[in-house]
């Protein structure tokens, strides 16, 4: 059964806490993506990766940082320096095409 | 600077009928659109891609059309049932330079109600 899986499905974060944010995906795919979404607004791009080894910043990439060490794997650390971190995270992947996106189920972040 | 708009007010339709939704962009020459539809608290899932020289794309009661001149997709549901409630993006295709891949920009979404 392929797909993306994001764990955990809820996080809390304390103040001054880096966290980190999984997303594993066993469709081969090259590419990942990380992306923020606010209530009532877009998703965002934060990070991208297109092979293991390299990854581009996004448009809102201040305050994160990433990880692209196995073709399946693309984790998110979420770390103190963002000083507003709760939203709705989302992983996703493409394949060849490069355009289909394929989404994980979503981490929304909660700060304590 | 480059804006994707799509309707923030609900469209609240009733069963049977066609929903229609609008993207509209600026400053933008994407090579593709696509919509998405997204359930509240799970991930968008891809429903069409329509290519700039595409006028029109189908899929069961999905319809797309994608008008460069004017600068906006229309997003049709034919004989919509309750179960089409969800919010519906749309998505366009922004190339970072000298790279030979695209990355997508997101709408906000326009959120879809269908009444029995």
């Amino acid at each position: 059964d392929g797909g993306i899986t994001q764990s955990p499905k809820y996080l809390f974060r304390k103040e001054g806490q880096n966290v980190t944010l999984s997303c594993e995906q066993n469709l081969n795919h090259d590419a990942m993506y990380w992306y923020r979404q606010d209530p009532g607004q877009g998703l965002r791009l934060i990070y991208y990766s297109q092979i293991v080894n390299d990854f581009q910043k996004g448009d809102i990439a201040e305050g994160y940082s990433v990880s692209r060490e196995k073709k399946e794997s693309f984790p998110l650390t979420v770390t103190s320096a963002q000083k507003n971190p709760t939203a709705f995270y989302l992983c996703a992947s493409t394949g060849t095409d490069q355009e289909t996106q394929y989404f994980g189920p979503g981490t929304r972040l909660l700060v304590l | 600077s480059q804006k994707i708009e799509q309707n923030s007010e609900a469209l609240n339709i009733q069963e049977g009928k066609t929903a229609t939704l609008t993207c509209n962009y600026t400053n933008y020459s994407p090579a593709y659109l696509q919509w998405y539809r997204q359930d509240p608290g799970r991930g968008p899932v891809f429903l069409l891609l329509i290519r700039e020289n595409e006028k029109e794309k189908r899929k069961e009661r999905l319809k797309v059309t994608f008008d460069t001149t004017l600068k906006q997709s229309l997003f049709h549901i034919t004989a919509s049932q309750p179960a089409d409630s969800a919010t519906y993006l749309c998505a366009l295709d922004k190339a970072p330079l000298n790279s030979g891949y695209s990355t997508l920009t997101f709408g906000k979404g326009t959120m879809l109600l269908v009444s029995p």
